[in-house]
């Protein structure tokens, strides 16, 4: 079964610093994109970052370029998101999810997500 | 920079057609995928390129794309469809999503 769950979310001082992981299984990570989204309470879906399979490239959206830092370990099978310098409006559901497909790939499945609360 | 705008709500009939639209500056001319979304649950991806149905989705799922309005169909609406729906693309290297719409089936 493809399975992707995060974890390292929780309660962070503003100006503080958080690293997420997504835990990979069922697949062959090494083959695939991924994606970080988040979803801020009661709002839609944000995308913050694709990765490519063998990180030859990594694109971030507007909100968190210089902020966040997407990696990944083949090895590990794991995903990585170094959110840094936080601020309360980060404060959101974050799912990492798998790309599929060439081109406009589509994100097929996602993690259940990580609250990450911004607070001081 | 490139917006989708989606209807903040659309309700429906049990068993009837529901229509979701996903607006954008010719958006026919990309791939439109659609997600739904249960409430305290993740996304699941319902419709891939504009019109095809991953497994395990049921048919009365369609999707379609032209001009300048990508929409998603729902035919004989069910109360398990009540969620939220989203649609995306790629623009350049980044991903935008529709701001989503909350699907009422009355």
């Amino acid at each position: 079964e493809v399975q992707l769950v995060e974890s390292g979310g929780g309660l962070v001082k503003p100006g503080g610093s958080l690293r997420l992981s997504c835990a990979a299984s069922g697949f062959t990570f090494s083959n695939y994109n991924m994606n970080w989204v988040r979803q801020a309470p009661g709002k839609g879906l944000e995308w913050l970052s694709s990765i490519s399979d063998s990180t030859s490239y990594i694109y971030y959206a507007d909100s968190v370029k210089g902020r966040f830092t997407t990696s990944r370990d083949n090895v590990k099978n794991s995903l990585y998101l170094q959110m840094d310098s936080l601020r309360a409006e980060d404060t959101a559901l974050y799912y990492c999810a798998r790309a599929y497909g060439s081109g406009s790939n589509w994100f097929d499945p996602w993690g259940q997500g990580t609250l990450v609360t911004v607070s001081s | 920079s490139y917006e989708l705008t989606q209807p903040v709500s659309v309700s429906v009939a049990l068993g009837q057609t529901a229509r979701i639209t996903c607006g954008g500056n010719n958006i026919g001319g990309k791939n439109v995928h659609w997600y739904q979304q249960k409430p305290g649950q993740a996304p699941v991806l319902v419709i891939y390129r504009d019109s095809n149905r991953p497994s395990g989705i049921p048919e009365r799922f369609s999707g379609s794309n032209l001009g300048n309005t990508a929409t998603l169909t729902i035919s004989r609406a069910q109360a398990g469809d009540e969620a939220d729906y989203y649609c995306q693309v790629w623009v350049s290297s980044t991903v935008v999503f529709g701001g989503g719409t909350k699907l009422t089936v009355l």
